[in-house]
């Protein structure tokens, strides 16, 4: 089936830093990537759709200059965390979405674990 | 706008039983449904999914679902589970030809003991 990977899979960083998270399709090519947070025993949040080429759409409530959003190629999609505080710790769950005749699937990467200090 | 009602929170259950966990969606158009799984530790894979043609889809890991559409369920069933299927699962839909996005439920957290 296929498969997303994400990078890395866990980071512990400072309040106030950035961090890069990649989302990558490996066998197969993504125009379209989600974005999620999963928090504990909760089920997964959309935080934006990603499109190759073109701007990220951010659901409401989810801020586009904090949570920056780059898909610059049909594999590879990245989040990036702008000067991040303890409140984001969280998993990070990307998907990409694979389309086969006219039907659409997610496929989901293995998640971003990050605990901001 | 789609929602997805998992009513199930917390199963119970013990090798060999059958399991059955309900899944409704609000949307009344035409959607694509699916069940996600969460194995302890580990990233969402896909169980099955329904897209058209025969409401009875079949899974993976001896996994199916039934697509109802005048009840607006998709239930996964399971004739008899095993502590391997010990997880949380996910219900979601995607509604066609806008949006794109795919709707969840709040999962259901399955420990099948011994």
């Amino acid at each position: 089936g296929a498969v997303v990977s994400q990078h890395p899979s866990r980071v512990i960083c400072k309040s106030g830093t950035s961090v890069k998270i990649e989302c990558r399709s490996l066998d197969f090519q993504a125009t379209t990537m989600f974005w999620y947070r999963q928090f504990p025993k909760q089920s997964l949040m959309l935080m934006a759709t990603s499109n190759e080429g073109s701007k990220a759409t951010y659901e409401q409530g989810v801020e586009k200059d904090k949570f920056l959003i780059n898909h610059a190629s049909l594999t590879l999609s990245t989040l990036t965390v702008t000067s991040a505080h303890p409140e984001d710790s969280s998993f990070y769950i990307c998907s990409a979405r694979e389309q086969r005749g006219g039907k659409e699937t997610q496929y989901f990467g293995p998640g971003t674990r990050l605990l901001v200090l | 706008a789609q929602s997805v009602s998992q009513h199930n929170h917390h199963v119970i259950l013990s090798e060999a039983a059958s399991l059955e966990l309900g899944c409704n969606y609000s949307y009344g158009g035409t959607v694509n449904l699916f069940w996600y799984v969460q194995y302890p530790g580990q990233h969402l894979q896909l169980l099955l999914k329904y897209f058209s043609g025969d409401p009875l889809v079949k899974g993976i890991k001896g996994f199916e679902a039934e697509f109802i559409k005048s009840k607006f369920s998709f239930n996964l069933r399971k004739p008899s589970v095993q502590w391997s299927d010990t997880a949380e699962y996910f219900c979601a839909s995607l509604k066609t030809g806008g949006g794109n996005k795919l709707t969840f439920g709040t999962g259901t957290q399955l420990k099948v003991e011994l």
